[in-house]
């Protein structure tokens, strides 16, 4: 079945440090692949997504791009500021009625 | 634009008890989630709904977790009775339409649920 890994948390960095937040995954066929974040004591919002290979997602300094070759769509940016700390989570949609199926999340805490 | 709402927010029982959550989804959105959010682990969709009808339930536990979408707006989702390994937060989200790839989700806040 469909499956996605994430890099294990919590991740701790200081502010305008380098963000990769490692993830893989399992699926067959061309899922969509999609990151998700929550800010603390808010729902989920799409960060960006990417439903084709080497497609790059990109919104608010972070980008991520669709890797075939390796099943991986590692979340980076270049330089993290206090406001980005939350939880990410990677997830694909696949199947028919396009399910989405996340990881375990990301907590990334940016310290100034 | 208004986003998803849920209510309550917060909510313990015991176990054996019963307990609904209620779900408002951002108006005109056709597509409906319930999902199940353990600690430490990511969102496992519950069930769709698109309109008033059924998508997928096969991971709904339907023993004891029941949900409908009368009128094709509000949802409500209703656990009886509760076991202590349903404790988690219950998102709801909407997308105007079905498929998820080409549609964003969007989620409510969330109604945390601890059984006793």
């Amino acid at each position: 079945g469909n499956s996605v890994t994430q890099m294990e948390g919590p991740v701790t960095l200081s502010e305008e440090a380098f963000l990769t937040i490692n993830c893989t995954y399992t699926a067959t066929g061309y899922p969509s692949l999609f990151w998700y974040v929550q800010y603390p004591g808010e729902g989920l919002q799409l960060l960006l997504k990417a439903t084709k290979a080497d497609d790059k997602g990109s919104n608010k300094g972070f980008e991520a791009t669709y890797r075939k070759e390796t099943t991986s769509f590692h979340l980076e940016k270049g330089s993290v500021q206090v406001s980005d700390s939350a939880v990410y989570f990677c997830a694909l949609s696949r199947g028919s009625a396009r399910q989405l199926t996340f990881g375990s999340g990301t907590q990334l805490t940016v310290l100034p | 634009e208004a986003g998803v709402a849920q209510s309550p927010r917060y909510k313990i029982i015991e176990k054996r008890q019963s307990v609904a959550f209620w779900c408002n989804p951002i108006s005109g959105h056709a597509t409906l989630y319930w999902y199940q959010q353990i600690l430490g682990q990511g969102p496992k969709l519950l069930i769709q709904f698109q309109n008033n009808g059924v998508v997928d339930d096969s991971q709904l536990p339907k023993d004891r977790f029941s949900a409908e979408r009368l009128k094709g707006v509000d949802s409500t989702l209703k656990i009886q009775p509760a076991k202590l390994e349903d404790s988690a937060v219950y998102l709801c989200a909407s997308s105007l339409k079905r498929e998820a790839h080409l549609e964003t989700q969007y989620f409510g806040p969330g109604t945390r649920l601890l059984v006793l």
